[in-house]
């Protein structure tokens, strides 16, 4: 079955610089990648998407990749506000039962 | 729209007592998702249906059953509750090949 590893598991960054958070995927028939961001205490909500027939998709600060022959996407936030402090998840689905696979998280600080 | 209700929102029990965990969603989404999240980890999936009156088992189904008999509502049960089981419980809707909407959780102890 399909397995997600994602990395790193925390990380810190200044205020105002980039953060990446990568995940890899195993099964090449996963075609449907979402992201989630999970404030402390909070739901974990939607902040963007990417198909396979798409390599890259940007809204705002936020924009995700994706590289089918490697079988990795990953997450981009340019210019880092405290409010983007929060746990992200990654996630892969195939077309078969819709069912998400996902990332174990990544701890995102924002260093003032 | 309300999206996805969880009630109750916050829950203390006693081990070997009873209790059933409601999720609605008026999005009349097809998929819906029962989830365990414990302190600091990630999210396991418990049980999940792909339709009215269908149920399946996820990772950790094991003390859960759950129930769809209208297409709106999705029921985790715990029959008999133990210490393990103190975590915050998620329910999730889909409409298939796309996104999940979160319900804000149920917070569970059990004591």
């Amino acid at each position: 079955g399909e397995n997600v590893e994602q990395h790193p598991s925390t990380l810190s960054v200044q205020e105002g610089d980039s953060a990446v958070i990568k995940c890899t995927y195993s099964d090449s028939a996963s075609n449907y990648f979402p992201w989630y961001k999970q404030e402390l205490g909070k739901r974990p909500q939607l902040i963007i998407d990417i198909r396979s027939n798409v390599g890259e998709k940007k809204d705002q600060r936020i924009a995700v990749t994706l590289n089918k022959t490697a079988k990795h996407f990953s997450l981009h936030i340019t210019e880092t506000q405290p409010e983007d402090s929060a746990v992200y998840f990654c996630a892969a689905s195939t077309g078969g039962n819709y069912q998400l696979i996902w990332g174990a998280g990544t701890k995102l600080i924002i260093k003032p | 729209n309300a999206g996805v209700t969880q009630t109750p929102k916050f829950r203390v029990l006693k081990t070997g007592q009873s209790m059933t965990l409601l999720c609605a969603q008026d999005m009349n989404h097809e998929y819906m998702y029962w989830y365990r999240q414990d302190p600091g980890m990630g999210l396991r999936l418990i049980h999940y249906s792909v339709g009215e009156g269908t149920t399946a088992k996820g990772e950790v189904p094991d003390g859960y059953n759950v129930s769809r008999l209208k297409k709106q509502n999705f029921l985790l049960g715990l029959e008999s509750a133990a210490p393990s089981q103190t975590s915050v419980y998620f329910c999730a809707s889909s409409p298939g090949q796309g996104g999940y909407t979160f319900g804000s959780g149920t917070r569970l102890t059990v004591v």
